[in-house]
C-alpha cells in the first residue's frame, strides 16, 4: 500500500508569486494534516480535516494561505503571494478518523527567493 | 492550550551507549504520547507510542516512560547504532485535539 503522496518535492520561487502544494493521504485516511516545518523544529499544525471539513484551520494564515480538499480525499495547499518566510517544509499527514497513528509524506521543501 | 518542551536540543553518544531525551507536557488532558524520528530529509516516522493508562512500553533497544504526575514522557534508547543518528521529536494530543510537537533532538551516535 502506498503511503501519504507529496508534490511536489521541491519548489522555488521568488517572492510575491503563488504556489501550490498537493497531498494524496492513504487510502481510507479521513483525516488530514498540513504542517510546516521550519529548519530545526517540530511540525507545526497548519490545518487539519475530517473527510472534507476543515475542523481546525486556526493556524492557517488565512491573508495569503488557503486550503480545500473537496472530495474528501486529495487536498491542495497553496500561498499567494509567497514572503521569504514562507521557506520551510510543508508536510502533509494522514490517518484513519479517532486513530492517533498519523503517518507522513516526504514534504515539500519551499525555497522563496 | 498544549505547550510540549524537548530536551536536550542535542545530543552525541558513543556507539553502544544509552541515550535518553525527555519531553514535558502543560496540558494533563493529554493523553497520547507518541515519538517521531526523522533522518536527514526525510519524513517523520513513528518509533513508539505511549498512553496515559501505561507507565513504561518497550519494543526492542527504544522505551518509553510516562509520569502523569510529572506531566514528563521520555524516550530511551539502549545499545545506540549509527543508524540511530536522526532528529527525534515527541508530541502530546488529547482525543479529538491536535498534535503538539516538541521542538526535537538531534541525536549523533558517534563510532
Amino acid at each position: 500500500e502506498a503511503g501519504v503522496v507529496q508534490s511536489p518535492r521541491y519548489k522555488i520561487i521568488e517572492k510575491k508569486q503563488p504556489v501550490a502544494f498537493w497531498c494524496n493521504p492513504i487510502s481510507g485516511h479521513n483525516t488530514l494534516y498540513w504542517y510546516l516545518q521550519n529548519l530545526g523544529q517540530g511540525p507545526e499544525l497548519l490545518i487539519r480535516y475530517e473527510n472534507e471539513e476543515a475542523v481546525d484551520d486556526s493556524q492557517l494564515p488565512k491573508d495569503r494561505f488557503s486550503a480545500e480538499r473537496l472530495k474528501g480525499v486529495d487536498s491542495t495547499l497553496k500561498i499567494q503571494p509567497a514572503e521569504l518566510g514562507d521557506s520551510a517544509v510543508y508536510l502533509c499527514a494522514s490517518s484513519l478518523r479517532n486513530s492517533e497513528t498519523q503517518y507522513f509524506g516526504p514534504g515539500t521543501r519551499l525555497l522563496v527567493l | 492550550g498544549e505547550n510540549v518542551e524537548q530536551h536536550p536540543s542535542t545530543l552525541s553518544v558513543q556507539e553502544g551507549d544509552s541515550a535518553v531525551i525527555k519531553c514535558t507536557y502543560s496540558d494533563s488532558a493529554s493523553n497520547y504520547f507518541p515519538w517521531y524520528k526523522q533522518e536527514l530529509g526525510k519524513r517523520p516516522q513513528l518509533i513508539i507510542d505511549i498512553r496515559s493508562n501505561v507507565g513504561e512500553k518497550k519494543d526492542q533497544r527504544i522505551a518509553v516512560t510516562l509520569n502523569k504526575t510529572a506531566k514528563h514522557f521520555s524516550l530511551h534508547i539502549t545499545e545506540t547504532q549509527p543508524e540511530d543518528s536522526a532528529v527525534y521529536f515527541c508530541a502530546a494530543k488529547n482525543y479529538g485535539q491536535n498534535f503538539v510537537f516538541g521542538p526535537g533532538t538531534r541525536l549523533s551516535v558517534l563510532p
